[in-house]
């Protein structure tokens, strides 16, 4: 049982390239999550999706948009990205919205 | 804007002791707080949900508590052991908007 899968594990990108950060879960839950870990801020959301077919912005959505695939597959883009944008990434999920998480083991992200 | 706290930062403790953790918020307007679990490098695992007509949730060692009225949350290890040291997080649920925010953590370091 796999629980929720976050690829890749470690990435390093120069300011203004694009990537997409890539979440799947294994657990039929209805509701997606990413979040941004930074050292003295805590966790903050980014984007979630209360269910397949719909997101929405969380705290902090600014430089990022983020795709709903499938009921499995929440993906988070960086269309450019900034040093700002350094942090560790974790996407969860949960049956209800707001929930009862099962969160993944994060993408620790270095834009230089 | 709800606010949740966390104090000390970090915390030693010799092994075998007994220890509480501190989670304050500023809004009681909440609908449950959870406890998790951060191992370093990893993601977050749940460890306590309290909703906010209880008053405390126990699995194994650990108790948590809740204070709505006070804005006061505590979680209780007994026995503490060296696999207990980790960065422990409270997470508030809200009733207006149903966001959930975090705390920053404390980083508990079991000695042996």
């Amino acid at each position: 049982n796999a629980g929720v899968t976050q690829t890749p594990k470690f990435q390093v990108l120069k300011t203004g390239q694009s990537m997409t950060l890539q979440c799947a879960q294994d657990m039929n839950h209805n509701s997606m999550y990413w979040y941004r870990q930074d050292p003295g801020m805590g966790l903050r959301l980014i984007y979630y999706s209360a269910s397949e077919g719909t997101t929405d912005k969380g705290e902090v959505p600014n430089g990022y948009n983020v795709s709903r695939l499938n009921k499995r597959e929440f993906s988070l883009r960086l269309e450019s990205a900034a040093p700002s944008q350094t942090s560790v990434y974790f996407c969860a999920s949960s049956e209800r919205l707001f929930y009862g998480y099962t969160f993944g083991s994060g993408t620790r992200l270095t834009v230089v | 804007k709800q606010e949740v706290t966390q104090i000390p930062a970090a915390l030693s403790v010799p092994e075998g002791e007994n220890l509480v953790l501190n989670c304050s918020f500023t809004d009681s307007a909440i609908y449950n707080l959870q406890w998790f679990r951060q191992d370093p490098g990893k993601g977050l695992t749940s460890l306590l949900l309290i909703q906010s007509s209880q008053r405390e949730q126990t699995s194994g060692r650990l108790n948590a508590s809740l204070d709505k009225s006070s804005g006061r949350s505590t979680l209780y290890i007994a026995a503490s052991q060296p696999g207990d040291s980790a960065t422990y997080l409270c997470a508030v649920r809200m009733n207006r908007d149903d966001k959930i925010i975090f705390g920053k953590g404390t980083r508990l370091h079991i000695l042996p």
